[in-house]
């Protein structure tokens, strides 16, 4: 099992407020997922970043993958009530075939 | 929007019992995945199939663990027997494999527990 720590556990902030969430791991992925998921409701993926480097953006939400493709991290701009959730990060394997997930960070933003 | 539909929404049975759990992948999506989430694992990778051959299971306990997929339309998710234990919630997931990476579109999930 390839393990991926996400940092904060649990983070609870103000609207309008930046924040980070990071996703860590010892291995090195080929690919690097985020998703959010909302209570009741699967995961839906926000993006996938490939290259190790790699920077992509949606709208306020910043992605960024490790040089060494082993981490990610997730900088929201200007956080509003509506991106309140879990955010989760899944790395792939070398094969693209499986997925580990991170631990998640439940993100509460509070108008 | 296609969407990735799992049945039932949520399962409440006896330990022993016989639990399926059901999958309709979007139409023309050739990878389906089995996910279970619990608070304490978080999202771990049962198994996963591409054009309906299984090719990975290794996540499942294959003792009480079955996974299928009938048809191209179909994927099931046995237990049996049930224990307490298996109670959590199970995700189906569906995508194209035309490269990597797969995208991975979720169900809802089925919230089962297991008394």
């Amino acid at each position: 099992t390839q393990l991926l720590e996400q940092s904060p556990q649990f983070l609870s902030i103000q609207e309008g407020e930046n924040l980070t969430v990071y996703c860590n791991s010892s291995s090195v992925f080929s690919s690097l997922q985020w998703y959010r998921q909302e209570p009741g409701e699967g995961p839906v993926l926000l993006v996938t970043v490939v290259t190790g480097g790699e920077v992509k953006k949606l709208k306020r939400l910043t992605f960024q993958f490790g040089d060494a493709r082993k981490d990610s991290s997730l900088h929201i701009t200007a956080a509003q009530p509506g991106d309140t959730g879990l955010y989760l990060c899944a790395g792939a394997s070398n094969t693209g075939n499986q997925f580990y997930f991170g631990t998640g960070t439940s993100l509460t933003v509070i108008p | 929007d296609a969407r990735v539909t799992q049945t039932p929404r949520h399962k409440v049975t006896e330990m022993g019992q016989e639990v399926t759990m059901r999958c309709q992948p979007i139409l023309g999506h050739n990878t389906v995945f089995w996910y279970r989430q619990t608070m304490m694992q978080g999202l771990e990778l049962l198994a996963y199939f591409r054009n309906r051959a299984p090719l990975d299971d290794s996540g499942m306990p294959k003792d009480r663990f079955s996974a299928e997929m009938p048809d191209a339309t179909l994927a099931t998710l046995k237990i049996q027997p049930s224990e307490p234990r298996d109670s959590a919630v199970y995700f189906c997931a569906s995508g194209l494999a035309t490269g990597r990476p797969i995208p991975q579109h979720f169900g809802d999930g089925t919230r089962l527990s297991i008394l």
